[in-house]
């Protein structure tokens, strides 16, 4: 457990609403991810943050953004929330694998399950 | 360009032996990881590959040929725990995840 927590769980919205998806962590961990989940798709990058105030975009950004204001919170915003943003988003953080320091070994929160009507 | 191959769906018989192949294309290469996920859970690390060879953890063992650009998860002694799907994840700038597989083991 790399003590991380996403809010909320679960959340039924329609479209054109905004969504704020929240991912906390308590580890001090530079390195977090939004991921989502789609059946065969399986998990696809959306951004990352290697910092506060330091982030990337990944291969699935279009629609979303994301901020980092503190290194505990990492959010996800949709701005217009449509259908296709229908799926289970994962955040995860990173941390490094005992004898190989060149990987970062991921570590998921229990994921939001996100529907849009 | 980049790519990830591995098959969609495996099955096995409880007590067997089961390997799962995955190809991978990646600008840019550092290691291949895998990660296991249970219905309705969150994907948990398994093993990660930057050398040649086999690494064995348990019952569990990964495989890795980098000329080849070729790795294997295999898992032995099956159990219907072990019923879940199986990513493999290269590792370029970022961490490439694949579709996943899906094991049914049957008793």
């Amino acid at each position: 457990d790399a003590g991380i927590t996403q809010s909320p769980r679960h959340k039924v919205t329609e479209t054109g609403t905004p969504v704020t998806l929240r991912c906390h962590q308590t580890e001090n961990h530079r390195y977090m991810y939004w991921y989502r989940q789609d059946p065969g798709h399986g998990l696809r990058l959306i951004h990352y943050s290697y910092g506060v105030k330091d982030t990337d975009k990944g291969e699935v950004s279009d629609g979303y953004s994301v901020s980092r204001s503190k290194t505990e919170d990492f959010l996800l915003t949709l701005e217009s929330a449509t259908s296709s943003q229908t799926s289970v988003y994962f955040c995860a953080i990173s941390e490094v694998v005992p004898g190989h320091l060149d990987y970062n070994e991921q570590f998921f929160g229990p994921g939001t399950r996100l529907t849009v009507l | 360009g980049q790519s990830l191959e591995q098959p969609s769906e495996v099955t096995a018989v409880e007590g067997a032996i089961v390997q799962i192949n995955c190809t991978y294309q990646t600008s840019g290469f550092y290691g291949l990881s895998w990660y296991q996920q249970h219905d309705g859970g969150a994907p948990t690390f398994l093993s990660y590959n930057a050398l040649d060879g086999l690494e064995e953890t348990g019952r569990f063992s990964s495989f890795l040929s980098r000329s080849d650009s070729y790795g294997y998860l295999l898992l032995q002694e099956l159990q219907m725990k072990d019923s879940a799907s199986y990513f493999c994840a290269p590792r370029a700038d970022k961490i490439i995840f694949g579709k996943g597989t899906r094991l049914h083991i049957l008793p």
